[in-house]
């Protein structure tokens, strides 16, 4: 069966504070790594990954995925309030899969001013 | 900028009724999904489809679930006869045929009493 596991399950930084979430997983015929914010309601999306070494950045965020130990990391420098919010890693599966993805249970971020 | 859409936002029901939720996916999408998070817990894939026909569906998705795309644009989940246990947040997401990344809409609360 298909897991993805993140940590930690909550932080709580301050305001300018670098935060480094993780998310490891264990997905047949793995493709993809997908992070998304998730604040009340929809997650949305943040950074697909497909290949090892390779830096996705966008502003303050950015992540990275080892693809020989199944895990990625998603890092958050210089904080802000408006970053507070679940941050969840999912994992799709290739080969016969149509895309399925399989989630993590999240991380709650809380950033304090 | 395109978003996915979904009606109502919250639906409550009585055990044993049929609820029909609803999804407008973004209009150059071909994947859709519908996902389900039960509070506190983690998002749990439901079912996927393609070419007007289930393409995966999980454990979950039994007799009781069904998905129809009734028309060119609306995507819907339909529960037969709700449970306690339906009660969730029901997300409908949808992507492009070249890349994994899947959009959410903002979710439907079903409350079942």
């Amino acid at each position: 069966e298909d897991k993805v596991v993140q940590s930690p399950l909550s932080l709580v930084v301050h305001e300018g504070d670098t935060v480094t979430l993780n998310c490891s997983y264990e997905v047949t015929n793995f493709r993809s790594l997908l992070w998304y914010k998730q604040e009340k309601k929809a997650p949305t999306f943040l950074f697909m990954l497909t290949s090892s070494g390779i830096e996705k950045k966008s502003g303050r965020l950015s992540s990275i995925l080892d693809k020989k130990e199944l895990f990625s990391i998603l890092n958050i420098t210089a904080t802000q309030t408006g970053d507070s919010a679940v941050y969840l890693c999912a994992a799709r599966a290739g080969g016969t899969s149509y895309g399925k993805l399989t989630f993590g249970q999240g991380t709650i971020l809380t950033v304090h001013p | 900028e395109p978003e996915v859409t979904q009606t109502p936002s919250h639906q409550v029901t009585q055990m044993g009724q049929e609820v029909i939720l609803r999804c407008v996916p973004i209009s150059n999408h071909l994947y859709f999904y519908w996902y389900r998070q039960i509070l506190g817990q983690k998002v749990e894939f439901l079912v996927s489809f393609y070419n007007n026909e289930i393409s995966e569906k999980s454990e979950i998705f039994d007799d009781q679930f069904s998905v129809e795309r009734p028309d060119g644009s609306n995507f819907t989940l339909k529960i037969r006869s709700t449970k306690l246990e339906d009660s969730a947040m029901y997300f409908c997401a949808s992507r492009v045929m070249v890349t994994d990344t899947q959009y959410f809409g903002p979710g439907t609360r079903l409350t079942v009493l």
